[in-house]
């Protein structure tokens, strides 16, 4: 059973950059699944913000492409995400997660998530 | 981006109870509709994918259907670890979007 743990600073100052790592345990980042960040601001819904695979192929959300970089690292076993020019609207819980099918057909919905971590935007 | 509308926001039931909730989407979505359950500080568990099928250890109370634009999650009888707030998500097309959520509440 694979497992995801978040990791990274929990408050960031605005206009910087917020780096997340996610480490894959229990499984191969090299195997055929897709890898995802999402966000959730407090008290609100669900936001996708993209997803990798361990070719480094990417997708992004186009309301955020412009900010994010989304890496993945196969000796370590993890993936990461970046977001540039943060303000107060990025303040989140990030998850990790795995899209289980990869680029097959009918990807899209993820089946295994980290706890997620808050990172607030704050000076 | 496709927009997905759950309703309603906030639904009171009580143990036992049959609950239905509701999920559309802005423009056709095929069968490409995934529900999750979310608990307060807990990650999204993914309940149903594809509209109707049932992920592997989730409960049979649970069930999923619709295609195109509206689409249901009905729990048959409520069960007190039930209580959470519920999410679709569509994956017909990028960016994948999610619906903005609905809590059901102990009545």
């Amino acid at each position: 059973q694979v497992q995801l743990q978040e990791s990274g600073p929990g408050l960031v100052k605005p206009s910087g950059t917020l780096s997340l790592t996610c480490a894959v345990s229990g499984g191969s980042i090299s195997s055929s699944n897709l890898w995802i960040w999402v966000r959730q601001p407090p008290g609100r819904g669900l936001e996708w913000i993209g997803e990798i695979y361990h070719s480094g192929s990417t997708n992004y959300n186009p309301s955020l492409k412009s900010r994010v970089t989304i890496s993945v690292d196969k000796s370590k076993n993890q993936f990461s995400l970046k977001l540039s020019s943060v303000t107060a609207a990025d303040t989140a819980v990030y998850y990790c997660a795995r899209d289980r099918l990869g680029y097959s057909y009918g990807r899209g919905y993820f089946d295994s998530w980290g706890q997620g971590t808050l990172v607030t935007v704050s000076s | 981006d496709i927009q997905m509308t759950q309703s309603p926001s906030t639904l009171s039931a009580s143990v036992g109870d049959r609950v239905t909730i509701t999920c559309r989407a802005s423009q056709s979505i095929s069968s490409w509709l995934a529900w999750y359950q979310q608990k307060p500080g807990k990650a999204p568990k993914l309940l149903i994918y594809k509209a109707s099928s049932l992920e592997s250890g989730v409960p049979s109370r649970f069930s999923g259907s619709g295609s195109g634009t509206e689409f249901t999650l009905t729990i048959s009888s409520l069960q007190p670890d039930d209580f959470a707030t519920y999410y679709c998500q569509q994956y017909k097309s990028y960016p994948w979007t999610f619906g903005q959520g609905t809590k059901v509440e102990i009545k």
